[in-house]
């Protein structure tokens, strides 16, 4: 079935840092592939989101591009402030067969330092 | 007011009890979905919804219904509940493809 697979955590980082969250998937089909932020106390929110190989998804200075050559759709940020501490989760969509929801991965909590 | 709306917001109840959780939305959406968080496991869809006559089993379904009762209210119910569904529970709905899914803010459910 289709998985998404995403780094551990917790991840650390010192304020203005180069990001990089790690997220790969098995998908039949051609799945749309997204990230997901939860902030403190929230519900998830969308951060971004690709729907076909080799688009790049953007938001809020992140970036991730959908590489279906190595089935992977990493999570980048050039500097992280500390506003971006929160849980990142990778997600797929697989339409195909009907298969019309979300799959998560199990999230990734990113702390950034002053 | 937020958008999808959930209550209770946190609950602490006994084994065996009957509990809801509610779940209503302004959004407008024919789709709406409940998932429970758990850490290290992420989001595990238990049940969904794409109209009021449509009712789907997730991955999770077990030990737990669903009742869709408008197009803006969709309910959780443990029939008898269990330590193990101790968890964060969100209720989410979405637009006619699924990609954007708009959350509530969660509900947290202890089962002693």
């Amino acid at each position: 079935g289709d998985s998404v697979t995403q780094m551990e955590g917790p991840v650390t980082l010192s304020e203005e840092a180069f990001l990089t969250i790690n997220c790969t998937y098995t998908a039949t089909g051609y799945p749309s592939l997204f990230w997901y932020v939860q902030y403190p106390g929230e519900g998830l929110q969308l951060l971004l989101k690709a729907t076909k190989a080799d688009d790049k998804g953007s938001n809020k200075g992140f970036e991730a591009t959908y590489r279906k050559e190595t089935t992977s759709f990493h999570l980048e940020k050039g500097s992280v402030q500390v506003s971006d501490s929160a849980v990142y989760f990778c997600a797929l969509s697989a339409p195909a067969f009907g298969n019309e929801k979300l799959t998560f991965g199990t999230g990734t909590r990113l702390t950034i330092i002053p | 007011d937020a958008d999808v709306t959930q209550t209770p917001r946190n609950r602490i109840t006994k084994t065996g009890k009957r509990i809801m959780l509610e779940c209503s939305q302004t959004k407008g959406h024919d789709r709406m979905y409940w998932y429970r968080q758990d850490p290290g496991l992420g989001l595990r869809l238990i049940y969904y919804s794409f109209d009021v006559k449509d009712i789907n089993k997730g991955e999770i379904s077990d030990g737990y219904s669903v009742s869709r009762q408008a197009q803006a209210k969709f309910s959780l119910s443990l029939e008898s509940a269990i330590p193990n569904q101790t968890a964060l529970y969100f209720c989410a709905t979405s637009d006619l493809f699924v990609g954007e899914l708009f959350f509530g803010e969660g509900s947290r459910l202890t089962v002693l």
